[in-house]
């Protein structure tokens, strides 16, 4: 199958500081990819939809200019997170469409903790 | 929204139980789709149904697509130890997917 690598796997950084999450299909080409938030014990949230070559669109109630993504290639979207704060201290997840765009295939994840 | 709603939240079950969680929309789905997440895992996709009453099966897990294709099903037979984590429903929204809330299952052996 599809693989998807997700680094970092973990981040710890100080309040204020940014950290970008790097999301990266392995063996296939996806032009979307998908970056999902999820907390302890609860469900994946979208966050937004990652398009290689346009500006990503995001669900309602997430800043943009707060979780900037960019998907500069056909294999690589990437999420920083800007001036982050405790509250941002989540499990960020990322997913590209399969080839066929019938399934995703998710990264192992980015657990971030903001001191 | 664009949730959907799924129950149980969690199962407790003996090891040789059968287990069934089951997914709700108040709108029509295109297509429902099933994951797996284990525990400190990542979510690994199980299944997409697409036709109203579609019934598929994978070894003792089966899954069920309404006649109304407004509700899906995933029930495992005899859970045994590696059934153990969560299962989510997911809907397709034009090609983006919207996750229901997840059943955690854990099975004692």
């Amino acid at each position: 199958g599809a693989v998807v690598s997700q680094h970092p796997s973990w981040v710890i950084c100080k309040s204020g500081t940014s950290v970008k999450i790097e999301c990266r299909s392995l063996d296939f080409q996806a032009t979307t990819m998908f970056w999902y938030r999820q907390f302890p014990k609860q469900s994946l949230m979208l966050m937004a939809t990652s398009n290689e070559g346009s500006k990503a669109t995001y669900e309602q109630g997430v800043e943009k200019d707060k979780f900037l993504i960019n998907h500069a290639s056909l294999t690589l979207s990437t999420l920083t997170v800007t001036s982050a704060h405790p509250e941002d201290s989540s499990f960020y997840i990322c997913s590209a469409l399969g080839r066929n765009n019938e399934k995703l295939f998710f990264g192992s994840g980015t657990q971030l903790s903001v001191l | 929204g664009q949730q959907v709603m799924q129950i149980p939240q969690y199962q407790h079950v003996q090891e040789g139980e059968d287990f069934t969680t089951y997914c709700n929309s108040s709108t029509t789905l295109s297509n429902i789709q099933w994951y797996k997440q284990r525990p400190g895992g990542h979510p690994v996709f199980l299944i997409q149904l697409v036709k109203s009453g579609e019934v598929k099966k994978q070894k003792r897990l089966t899954f069920q697509f309404g006649e109304a294709k407004k509700n899906s099903s995933l029930h495992i037979t005899a859970t045994q130890t590696t059934d153990v984590g969560t299962y989510f429903c997911a809907r397709d929204n034009f090609n983006k997917f919207y996750f229901g809330s997840g059943t955690k299952l854990n099975v004692k052996p």
